[in-house]
């Protein structure tokens, strides 16, 4: 069955330290996403792409790259990691139609010390 | 951008109450609503959504209601049972965007 990954799953890190979370999908969906989750806050868009070699910047960026170097995966790097950062990361991904669905991955809990 | 305001943050309710959950967004050229609900530790997933052109939808327990004039939105679920309780979240997203924005989430809580 097609699926969406994260890992890790969970992930301490330190302050300065760079940090690459993974986000893999099999859905061959050419729209993919990557949200933050705090408190109080819903889902925060950091970055999205639609399509191989594309990618764009959410609404809370700083801090944050992705790359698209094929359909299935879109890694999102932290180049600094930084104390503020410390949230729960889903990756999502969607189909062609604007109102497709959006499949969310199991989420990674990243803590920076 | 597109704005979307979700009320109340937290919802009690007994069981077999309804529940409902409203929306607003700000936006006139969206034209796609999907609620997702987030159960504790898990992921958030799909349980209904709404096109534009469409004034009300069903399925099963669960209903949303969709007013553009008033651009707001709303998920009914009835007769509710203590495995809805979860985070639910609506989004909108505008006409020409796969992108959703999200409201800040509604803790529901259904005591037995």
């Amino acid at each position: 069955d097609a699926e969406i990954t994260q890992s890790p799953r969970h992930k301490i890190t330190e302050t300065g330290r760079q940090v690459t979370l993974a986000c893999h999908q099999t859905w061959n969906h050419n729209n993919m996403f990557w949200y933050r989750q705090d408190l109080g806050h819903g889902l925060r868009l950091i970055h999205y792409s639609y399509g191989v070699h594309d990618t764009n910047k959410g609404e809370v960026s700083d801090g944050y790259s992705v790359s698209r170097s094929n359909t299935e995966d879109l890694p999102l790097t932290l180049e600094s990691a930084a104390s503020s950062q410390t949230s729960v990361y889903f990756c999502a991904s969607s189909g062609q139609a604007i109102t497709d669905t959006q499949y969310f991955g199991p989420g990674t809990r990243l803590t920076v010390l | 951008g597109e704005n979307v305001e979700q009320h109340p943050s937290t919802l009690s309710v007994q069981e077999g109450d309804s529940a409902v959950i409203k929306c607003t967004y700000s936006d006139s050229a969206s034209n796609y609503f999907p609620w997702y609900k987030q159960e504790l530790g898990k992921r958030p997933q799909l349980i209904i959504d709404i096109r534009s052109n469409v004034g009300e939808k069903k399925d099963q327990r669960i209903a949303v209601t969709l007013n553009k004039t008033a651009k707001h939105f709303s998920l009914h679920i009835t007769e509710t049972q203590p495995e809805d309780s979860a985070v639910y979240f609506c989004a909108a997203s505008p006409g020409g965007s796969y992108i959703p924005t999200f409201g800040r989430g509604t803790s529901l809580i259904v005591h037995p």
